[in-house]
């Protein structure tokens, strides 16, 4: 029973244009909510993060938008660009970010064409 | 400073064999956490170790096992080794303070291939 879920496995776009990646929970208990990004032969790094008593975060060009009703958050990149190209990994947790508690989904493969 | 640090990076065991996977967090991080990353599964949380304590345990079987030395070092154990247990294995280590965002600092991970 998967608690996070990130439904698009993959995600193509043109550099320049918006990524959406988007990321589904069902546990209503999570808090805490983190993007991370993996390249490949990397081990995954922190990219941003909300709380749940936000509902937008913004740093640069990634935003995290959390719709609680809708138990729903997306990341935007807004301009894409080829270095972007990676692994993106939705994390949610139950105790405002106590990191022993991560609930990761399987990750989207974004790719972003020059 | 240096990162999370992760050995091997690379092994290759046959089925019914044991392995043991060692991890150094960053310097002052007493949290270390271990993830197995597979294709169909993505990340899946082992186990955490805090203060040479294992804080939290994920839904993995008794084969997997681990332990924190009290410089922070953790190792984790594989035995018995099926073919499932071929992953990515990932150690990351953060402060676990209460001021703490959750950030988690990962390795770049020890690859198991068991043949």
């Amino acid at each position: 029973d998967q608690q996070v879920k990130q439904n698009s496995p993959s995600l193509s776009v043109q550099e320049g244009r918006i990524s959406i990646l988007n990321c589904d929970y069902t546990n209503s208990m999570f808090d805490y909510f983190l993007w991370y990004k993996k390249y490949p032969a990397e081990g995954p790094t922190f990219l941003i993060s909300i709380s749940s008593i936000k509902d937008k975060n913004e740093d640069g060009r990634f935003t995290v938008f959390l719709n609680k009703s809708a138990k729903h958050l997306s990341l935007h990149i807004v301009p894409s660009q080829p270095g972007d190209s990676a692994v993106y990994f939705c994390a949610a947790s139950a105790d405002q970010g106590g990191s022993e508690k991560l609930v990761f989904g399987k990750g989207t493969k974004l790719t972003v064409n020059p | 400073k240096a990162g999370v640090t992760q050995t091997p990076r690379y092994l290759i065991k046959t089925r019914g064999q044991q392995v043991t996977l060692s991890c150094s967090p960053i310097s002052g991080h007493r949290s270390v956490s271990w993830y197995q990353q597979t294709p169909g599964q993505g990340l899946q949380f082992l186990f955490e170790y805090f203060s040479e304590t294992q804080r939290n345990k994920g839904n993995f079987p008794g084969r997997f096992s681990g332990r924190q030395f009290s410089n922070s070092r953790s190792e984790m154990n594989v035995s018995t080794l099926e073919l499932g247990d071929s992953a990515l294995y990932l150690c990351a280590s953060s402060l676990a303070a209460s001021s703490d965002t959750g950030e988690l600092f990962f390795g770049e991970g020890s690859r198991l291939t068991v043949l």
